[in-house]
């Protein structure tokens, strides 16, 4: 039962554009979402998060928007450079448990 | 930002024989941390939640004796993979929350398993 789902596993973008990565839920209780980049061999890096009362949070050239309705949100980057060539995840958590449900990641590829 | 160090990054031995990981908070305590593992072009699984001064509590599925999990202090969870098997090959991630709250975890670069 896969409670976070990234069904496109992967993206390629050229550099410059815009790249969007969307991730599903189906557990209503989660309420605090947050996206990871990681490379192979490597721990997961904190992007971005956003608490499950809005429904945009920005920071830089990352934006997440959240859409309770439909239990979907995405990670916008812009604009797109090589260097964000990763595998990107999004995390769900529920009820300040910390417990993290990851998706299964999209790999971004991002073209000079 | 807060970090979180993890050791050995990579590790391989014998069938049978115990691995120990150590996952250490360098500028923070944690009263808790998380130990996930992944198989290649999987996703992330959690295991267990690493309770400073208790038990660790396991996610369904996950065999606590086979995965010993020991937080023996603010700083130090160690999870340890006794009897190895081939199939306990993996990478194994830990992770903790600083400053009290459940806003941003922090991850180790995480332990490549290898059991021959």
């Amino acid at each position: 039962d896969q409670q976070v789902k990234q069904n496109s596993p992967s993206l390629s973008v050229q550099e410059g554009r815009i790249s969007i990565l969307n991730c599903d839920y189906t557990n209503s209780m989660f309420d605090y979402f947050l996206w990871y980049k990681k490379y192979p061999a490597e721990g997961p890096t904190f992007l971005i998060s956003i608490s499950s009362i809005k429904d945009k949070n920005e920071d830089g050239r990352f934006t997440v928007f959240l859409n309770k309705s439909a239990k979907h949100l995405s990670l916008h980057i812009v604009p797109s450079q090589p260097g964000d060539s990763a595998v990107y995840f999004c995390a769900a958590q529920a009820s300040n448990t910390g417990k993290l449900i990851f998706g299964q990641g999209t790999t971004l590829q991002v073209k000079p | 930002g807060a970090v979180v160090s993890q050791h050995p990054s990579r590790v391989i031995c014998k069938s049978g024989t115990s691995v120990k990981i150590e996952c250490r908070s360098l500028d923070f305590q944690a009263t808790t941390m998380f130990w996930y593992r992944q198989f290649p072009k999987q996703s992330l699984m959690l295991m267990a939640t690493s309770n400073e001064g208790s038990k660790a509590t396991y996610e369904q599925g996950v065999e606590k004796d086979k995965f010993l999990i020991n937080h023996a202090s603010l700083t130090l969870s160690t999870l340890t993979v006794t009897s190895a098997h081939p199939e306990d090959s993996s990478f194994y991630i830990c992770s903790a929350y600083s400053h009290g709250g459940y806003t941003e975890a922090f991850f180790g670069q995480g332990t490549r398993l290898t059991v021959v």
